[in-house]
């Protein structure tokens, strides 16, 4: 089975800048996360979506970030303007639930440098 | 703070050797998995425990569930340069939190 696809793997823009991030999930798979992973840490949930609607958002700086899953498929994350301390590793993740079994899958992230 | 708490945060070992890592928490969760990550990649999932005192193995890896469900181990016999990476847990209980993981490095 084809993983999550995300694109693009590296972004470097200027603070203040605009920045997307697009991920393409499982087939399948109802439930989709973003988390964000800085340097020398794990990575930490900024938004989860269960199709198209949001479950959790609390930890997304909503001033500046922003996401939506169109459709329950693909999503994009948005950031309105870039910080220094935007840099990290954006990852997405896709999962299924049958019962107490679920698993979890990772695309390959979005590297940001914010400068 | 994090919600998990791995340690040791950095490991570097000869290959052959075994090495023990932990995650621990103040919390109680429904299951934990654990996850690998190469540079450049995200992580990948390599066990999920879900029962107090489960014990799974995985080839070399030896993963045992505290049987509070508030704490795990993973061990790793004979390490091989290839299970250098970062492993990661994380705990679920509404969503997943993940420690900062532990940064392995097998030297040949």
């Amino acid at each position: 089975e084809a993983g999550v696809a995300q694109s693009p793997r590296y972004k470097i823009i200027e603070k203040r800048q605009s920045v997307a991030f697009w991920c393409n999930p499982i087939s399948g798979h109802a439930t989709l996360y973003w988390y964000q992973q800085i340097l020398g840490q794990g990575p930490k949930l900024l938004i989860q979506f269960q199709n198209n609607g949001v479950v959790d958002d609390s930890q997304l700086p909503k001033d500046r970030f922003s996401a939506e899953r169109l459709k329950g498929v693909d999503s994009t994350l948005k950031i309105q303007p870039a910080k220094l301390e935007d840099s990290a590793v954006y990852l997405c993740a896709s999962s299924f639930t049958v019962g107490a079994i679920y698993g979890y899958t990772f695309g390959s992230g979005t590297r940001l440098t914010v400068v | 703070t994090q919600l998990l708490e791995q340690s040791p945060q950095f490991l570097s070992i000869q290959e052959g050797e075994n090495l023990t890592v932990y995650c621990n928490s103040s919390s109680v969760f429904s299951s934990l998995q654990w996850y690998r990550q190469e540079p450049g990649e995200g992580p990948v999932l390599l066990v999920t425990v879900v029962t107090g005192g489960e014990v799974k193995k995985l080839k070399r890896l030896t993963f045992q569930f505290g049987d509070a469900r508030k704490d795990s181990s993973l061990h790793i016999t004979a390490a091989q340069p290839g299970d250098t990476g970062l492993y990661l847990c994380a705990g679920r209980n509404n969503d997943m939190r993940f420690g900062a993981g532990t940064r392995l490095t097998v030297k040949p």
